[in-house]
């Protein structure tokens, strides 16, 4: 069974609409975490963002915030006001337990539109 | 800051030559990891490391995979003899294991490898 399932495959936004992309997990862990990468068409990996299981608020950094619904297992990473250099793939991944080896998802591809 | 460090960025080789790839990670971060990314397998682990000990190598392909980390500043990973299915972007990643929070992994830039 997957892990990390990101149901959208590509997305176009128009530049300053907010944007959510969708990530569900998969863990009978009841410790884990949850990550959101960034990778632009240069091809490198940037740390957008974390989200622990018992963290309590939804974690924030600048335009991105994780909208994390345990219940429903499901980390969706919201962009307020895009930037056309938000155009990207994003990967959603998450850590289970004590463990530190991260399992990735199959990515969506963002795409900001003028 | 310096981040992860990783050469060549690039390798062109032929079927059948060994293949060395190189990492410096973040100076003070105690776990190293290497990722492969393809088109058909997306993001995948193949080992990481904690203070410089093999923790869990489960994703190496097979034997013909090795990876080594000498000291806290440096790591390869070994192709011997390379096959055409090795073409991917080899990542490799760093992190300062904590007991709470995270840890969040610091990527390099990739080596994209192609193997004729």
């Amino acid at each position: 069974a997957q892990k990390i399932t990101q149901t959208q495959p590509g997305m176009f936004v128009q530049e300053k609409e907010a944007v959510t992309l969708d990530c569900t997990y998969d863990t009978s862990d009841q410790s884990y975490g949850l990550f959101w990468y960034k990778q632009p068409s240069s091809g490198e990996m940037i740390f957008l963002i974390y989200q622990g299981s018992y963290d309590e608020q939804n974690a924030t950094e600048g335009r991105y915030s994780l909208n994390f619904q345990k219940a429903r297992k499901s980390a969706n990473l919201v962009i307020s006001a895009s930037q056309l250099g938000d155009s990207a793939m994003y990967f959603c991944a998450m850590r289970e337990g004590g463990a530190q080896k991260l399992v990735f998802g199959q990515g969506t591809r963002l795409t900001i539109n003028p | 800051d310096a981040g992860v460090i990783q050469s060549p960025r690039h390798e062109v080789t032929e079927m059948g030559q060994e293949v060395t790839l190189r990492c410096k990670p973040i100076s003070g971060h105690n776990s190293l990891f290497w990722y492969r990314q393809t088109m058909m397998r997306g993001l995948e682990l193949l080992i990481y490391f904690n203070n410089n000990v093999p923790i869990d190598d489960s994703g190496m392909p097979e034997d013909r995979f090795s990876a080594k980390m000498p000291n806290a500043s440096f790591s390869t990973l070994k192709i011997q003899p390379s096959e055409p299915r090795d073409s991917a972007v080899y990542f490799c990643a760093s992190s300062f294991r904590r007991l709470a929070g995270g840890p969040e992994q610091y990527f390099g830039p990739g080596t994209r490898l192609t193997v004729t």
